[in-house]
């Protein structure tokens, strides 16, 4: 119940394209979604949240689709730079004293 | 630069030894978590530490113990060090009590057990 699902584990798209990595989860109590960018040999930054009242938060080129129902929760990347290959985690937090992250989606960019 | 300090940058030790891993929050961050991501893993949250006191627990061994200290740095320390126990190790810091708002993460601390 306190896992957080995420696919794909790895993800080649050519530069323009759109990058799409999905999320799903099982606890309802969970009340906060984030999704952090990671670069190698950094520790992971937050690039967007969104909160359950909410179907949809666009920043940008980055975009999260909510789907309470469904339980899961997706990352969109429009027109995908070069600079955006990177690894993406989504999470998970209920209350906030823990949250839970996904395995990860290393995104890969082509020029 | 997140504003959180993790030291050392690496760390190379032997099997059965000792190690600390030291944590300085985000300046007025109270909230200080630690998380342990091996190679091709997630992050798996070990631990979290409000103003001093233990808020909660993940997969932390009963070999690693941490502690946040009145300055609100934070030690993570791991002992009887097994191959398997070589990974990065982040800290993260926020300003409440849990991370329902940014939370921001160290460089993290490359721990390898030889």
């Amino acid at each position: 119940q306190q896992q957080v699902k995420q696919s794909p584990q790895s993800l080649i798209v050519q530069k323009g394209g759109i990058s799409i990595i999905n999320c799903a989860y099982e606890n309802t109590a969970f009340d906060y979604f984030p999704w952090y960018q990671q670069f190698p040999g950094k520790g992971p930054a937050l690039l967007i949240a969104i909160r359950p009242d909410v179907s949809e938060k666009k920043e940008g080129r980055f975009t999260i689709s909510f789907n309470k129902s469904a339980k899961q929760f997706s990352l969109h990347i429009m027109d995908s730079q070069p600079g955006d290959s990177a690894t993406y985690f989504c999470a998970a937090s209920n209350g906030g004293f823990k949250t839970i992250f996904g395995a990860g989606t290393r995104l890969f960019v082509k020029a | 630069d997140s504003g959180v300090t993790q030291t050392p940058k690496h760390l190379i030790t032997a099997t059965g030894q000792r190690v600390t891993l030291r944590c300085s929050p985000r300046s007025g961050d109270l909230s200080v978590y630690w998380y342990q991501q091996s190679l091709d893993q997630g992050l798996q949250f070990l631990i979290h530490y409000y103003n001093g006191e233990e808020r909660a627990k993940g997969n932390i061994l009963e070999r690693f113990s941490a502690q946040q200290f009145p300055d609100l740095h934070s030690e993570l320390n791991l002992s009887s060090l097994e191959l398997g126990d070589s990974a990065l190790y982040f800290c993260a810091s926020s300003a409440t009590t849990g991370m329902n708002t940014e939370a921001f993460f160290g460089q993290g601390t490359r721990l390898t057990v030889v």
